[in-house]
């Protein structure tokens, strides 16, 4: 149990393009859902945090504007890059929890902007 | 206070040996603590994890020893597999700091045949 699948798992888009990636958890309902970013040999950086319905919370030095988060029900997050650019490149990560400790994460997406 | 420290940054094992990877903490919040294995590629996997009231934990090859006087707690794997080569993140987390996971700088583990 306690599936999350994120999808897509390779994406390249051109510079000034959007991008969406999505987070869905399969056998559960998530409460809530994170999303990192990890940059090569270092370790995951959170971005924000997402309850159902509600807007996201950024940390700090993020882009709301830039990294639009939607979750739009318990089993659905979505991560828009808008506008990306080269530097917009890196591996997204996102991860669920339906409560309790249980956080699971996805298989990542490696995001390539050219 | 919120910084998870980690170390060694990475680490060369025999097959066969034991890999010891170190981690410490400051937040006294923290009350929980998770391992996660994280091959190329790929989103971080849990591998074992452990609350404070326990000294050890341990789950086949992978062991936790946690010293919660010192703040600090380390991840033991016996028989050492070429299979077990991945980054290991070490992370922290408490109920009062939204649901967050604290992680670790990451140790990149190698074990050569």
């Amino acid at each position: 149990g306690a599936v999350v699948s994120q999808h897509p798992s390779r994406v390249i888009c051109k510079s000034g393009t959007s991008v969406k990636i999505e987070c869905r958890s399969l056998d559960f309902q998530a409460t809530t859902m994170f999303w990192y970013r990890q940059f090569p040999k270092q370790s995951l950086m959170l971005m924000a945090t997402s309850n159902e319905g509600s807007k996201a919370t950024y940390e700090q030095g993020v882009e709301k504007d830039k990294f639009l988060i939607n979750h739009a029900s318990l089993t659905l997050s979505t991560l828009t890059v808008t506008s990306a650019h080269p530097e917009d490149s890196s591996f997204y990560i996102c991860s669920a929890t339906r409560g309790g400790w249980g956080y699971t994460f996805g298989s990542g997406t490696r995001l390539t902007v050219v | 206070q919120q910084q998870v420290k980690q170390s060694p940054q990475s680490l060369i094992v025999q097959k066969g040996g034991i890999s010891i990877i170190n981690c410490a903490y400051e937040n006294t919040a923290f009350d929980y603590f998770p391992w996660y294995q994280q091959f190329p590629g790929k989103g971080p996997a849990l591998l074992i994890a452990i609350r404070p009231d326990v000294s050890e934990k341990k789950e086949g090859r992978f062991t936790i020893s946690f010293n919660k006087s010192a703040k600090q707690f380390s991840l033991h794997i016996m028989d050492s597999q070429p299979g077990d080569s991945a980054t290991y993140f070490c992370a922290a987390l408490s109920k009062t700091s939204y649901d967050k996971v604290i992680f670790g700088p990451g140790t990149s583990l190698s074990v050569i045949p």
